[in-house]
């Protein structure tokens, strides 16, 4: 069965101390990995695609990266306006995306 | 650019009632259209998926049916809503080609069902 764990649930952050949102997937036959930030009560907005072990996308502080087994989303010197939920989801080529449960990220000022 | 809207943005409702949300699309045409809800705390689950008019994938067996009258417009409906049917529902979207399954979602339905 085809899996997304995201981890960990809940991150808490100084404003401007970097970390990482880790992304483990069992997706047989993985043809793309997405990562989307969705704000309280709002839809997910789309932030990246990643294709191939290996690949690394930017914008501004956020920074994907993708391996043969996860994917991690680096966040640069976060600011509070970065607080939100950031979901990653598998995608292997039928119509399901599969979604991982997310990471609630809070940064303080 | 292409936009999507969902309406009504919140929406209360007694159990047994009926249930018609609507999605539509601007700016682009023959989209891949999704319905998903989302649980608190939890992932999305995908519903229902449209490759055109009258076409409906059915992902899961519950109370809910889908329906694409039109190209661009999609809606979720139900006969006899459950409390179990409480959530937040999303409707997205995709350009139907096979190497562009990025997805964008519109702003999402509250239901709750008392």
């Amino acid at each position: 069965e085809d899996q997304v764990t995201q981890s960990p649930e809940a991150l808490r952050l100084q404003e401007g101390e970097s970390s990482s949102l880790n992304c483990s997937y069992t997706v047989s036959g993985l043809r793309g990995l997405f990562w989307y930030r969705q704000d309280p009560g709002k839809g997910p907005e789309f932030l990246f695609t990643l294709y191939s072990a290996g690949e690394e996308k930017e914008k501004e502080r956020l920074k994907a990266t993708l391996t043969k087994k996860e994917s991690f989303l680096h966040i640069t010197a976060p600011k509070p306006e970065d607080s939100a939920t950031y979901l990653c989801a598998g995608y292997t080529g039928r119509r399901a995306l599969t979604f991982g449960s997310g990471t609630r990220l809070q940064v303080q000022p | 650019s292409q936009t999507i809207h969902q309406w009504p943005a919140t929406l209360v409702q007694p159990v047994g009632s009926p249930l018609s949300l609507e999605c539509t699309v601007e700016g682009t045409s023959n989209p891949n259209l999704y319905w998903y809800r989302q649980a608190a705390g939890r992932g999305l689950q995908l519903l229902f998926y449209s490759v055109g008019i009258g076409q409906i994938s059915s992902e899961v067996p519950q109370n809910l049916s889908a329906s694409r009258p039109q190209d661009r417009q999609f809606i979720l409906s139900s006969k006899k809503l459950l409390l179990s049917d409480s959530g937040f529902y999303l409707c997205a979207w995709s350009v139907r080609q096979v190497s562009q399954e990025t997805q964008y979602f519109g702003p999402g339905t509250r239901l709750l069902v008392l």
